[in-house]
């Protein structure tokens, strides 16, 4: 079974730009998340899609990051402008049960 | 609000010797906890899992018991091996309103080295 496939992997950008992460789920699962893990730090959750709703978006900063999951399989995250404090790797996680998230590779963002 | 506290790191052990990561939650309702682990340059896999009080998760020589009257998941091994070195985090997650979990509440890490 395919893992949680996020790309890119690796992205560079000055401040002020945009940029925008993929993430694909593992097949049938109903349920994505996107979290931001700063260095040094746990995860922390961005928000959570059931299907193509939003369950939560409490932690978003809206004014600049939006995310999207169309027909409720890949989804895209947004950031525009970026800020230096978005340097992070951003990790999409899906799950089937409850109870069990599976977490893509991350993609790693430096902003300069 | 739920949050998860483990305790810092770096943890540094010789091969063999035991270890316990301790982890405390605080959370509204009735989590279930996770211990995930992260190898350098790889992406965070869970290691084990409990789904309600005085259940134990373990994997590959890991344990870890859900206490609730103590509010804690420690992560224990008996015998730690070189390629146990990474970092562990503690987490905890609600079932929705929806029926679905929550999204994780994770720790800040513990990063563990074990030296040969």
């Amino acid at each position: 079974e395919a893992g949680v496939a996020q790309s890119p992997r690796y992205k560079i950008i000055e401040k002020r730009q945009s940029v925008a992460f993929w993430c694909n789920p593992i097949s049938g699962h109903a349920t994505l998340y996107w979290y931001q893990q700063i260095l040094g730090q746990g995860p922390k959750l961005l928000i959570q899609f059931q299907n193509n709703g939003v369950v939560d978006d409490s932690q978003l900063p809206k004014d600049r990051f939006s995310a999207e999951r169309l027909k409720g399989v890949d989804s895209t995250l947004k950031i525009q402008p970026a800020k230096l404090e978005d340097s992070a790797v951003y990790l999409c996680a899906s799950s089937l049960f409850p109870d069990t998230q599976y977490f893509g590779p991350g993609t790693r963002l430096t902003v300069l | 609000g739920n949050s998860v506290t483990q305790m810092e790191g770096p943890v540094t052990l010789s091969e063999e010797a035991f270890l316990t990561i301790n982890c405390t939650y605080t959370a509204t309702g009735y989590p279930s906890l996770f211990w995930y682990v992260q190898y350098p340059g790889e992406g965070l896999q869970l290691l084990l899992k409990a789904t309600k009080a005085d259940d134990k998760g373990s994997n590959k020589g890991f344990e870890a018991t859900y206490r609730k009257e103590t509010t804690s998941f420690h992560l224990e091994k008996g015998s730690v091996q070189v390629s146990d070195s990474a970092v562990y985090f503690c987490a905890l997650s609600e079932l929705g309103s929806g029926g679905g979990a929550d999204g994780l509440t994770f720790g800040k890490g513990t990063h563990l080295i074990i030296q040969p």
